[in-house]
């Protein structure tokens, strides 16, 4: 149980296009979904929490009208990259909170979507 | 606010060796701690976690790490390396209900 998928699992585009990177919990129900971004060789980094329902929250730093993510409903939240650059080229990983809640603990993770902006 | 020091971004062992990463946390209040393995191109599978119960805690695979506060440790060991051991691992913090704070990660090499 507790499977998060993610789509796509790679994607190329042209530098000013946007992409939409779709995650979703398999078999339970996220009122949470957190969006990372892994740079080569490097850790995750939260972008932004998601909520069913409401809007997501975004970290500092991070751009929310770059980065636009909506959570529809339990089992699916997506994030679109708007105008998509080079810089943007990253690895992108959600995951889920498999508690039923808002708890942090139990996050399970997706396979990640590789981005590569040209 | 917490932090996470994972030392040695590279640790190399021989097939059958004591495996043994190391992370040392920072933090104001008590912490809850975790290991997660990424292998390429994929996300992350958590190994264990330490949420104040049971010092030792034993994971999957045949991991297990130790919280010593005394010295801010919580190092993942695994007694008998596989080659299949050899991934990305991550030692994460939070207090129990803030966003999870991530080492910069240890890749393991298992030599045959």
């Amino acid at each position: 149980g507790a499977v998060v998928s993610q789509h796509p699992s790679w994607v190329i585009c042209k530098s000013g296009t946007s992409v939409k990177i779709e995650c979703r919990s398999l078999d339970f129900q996220a009122t949470t979904m957190f969006w990372y971004r892994q740079f080569p060789k490097q850790s995750l980094m939260l972008m932004a929490t998601s909520n069913e329902g409401s809007k997501a929250t975004y970290e500092q730093g991070v751009e929310k009208d770059k980065f636009l993510i909506n959570h529809a409903s339990l089992t699916l939240s997506t994030l679109t990259v708007t105008s998509a650059h080079p810089e943007d080229s990253s690895f992108y990983i959600c995951s889920a909170d498999g508690s039923g809640g808002a708890s942090y603990n139990e996050q399970f993770f997706g396979p990640g979507t590789r981005l590569t902006v040209l | 606010a917490q932090s996470v020091t994972q030392l040695g971004s590279h640790v190399s062992v021989s097939e059958g060796a004591l495996v043994l990463l190391r992370c040392n946390y920072s933090s104001s209040v008590p912490p809850y701690l975790f290991w997660y393995v990424q292998y390429p191109n994929q996300g992350l599978q958590l190994l264990l976690k330490y949420t104040s119960a049971a010092t030792l805690v034993k994971g999957i695979n045949g991991f297990e790490a130790e919280f010593k506060k005394s010295e801010t440790s919580f190092h993942l060991t695994k007694p008998s390396a596989h080659m299949s051991d050899a991934a990305e691992y991550f030692c994460a913090v939070n207090s129990g209900n803030t966003p999870l704070v991530f080492g910069k990660g240890t890749r393991l090499s298992v030599i045959a």
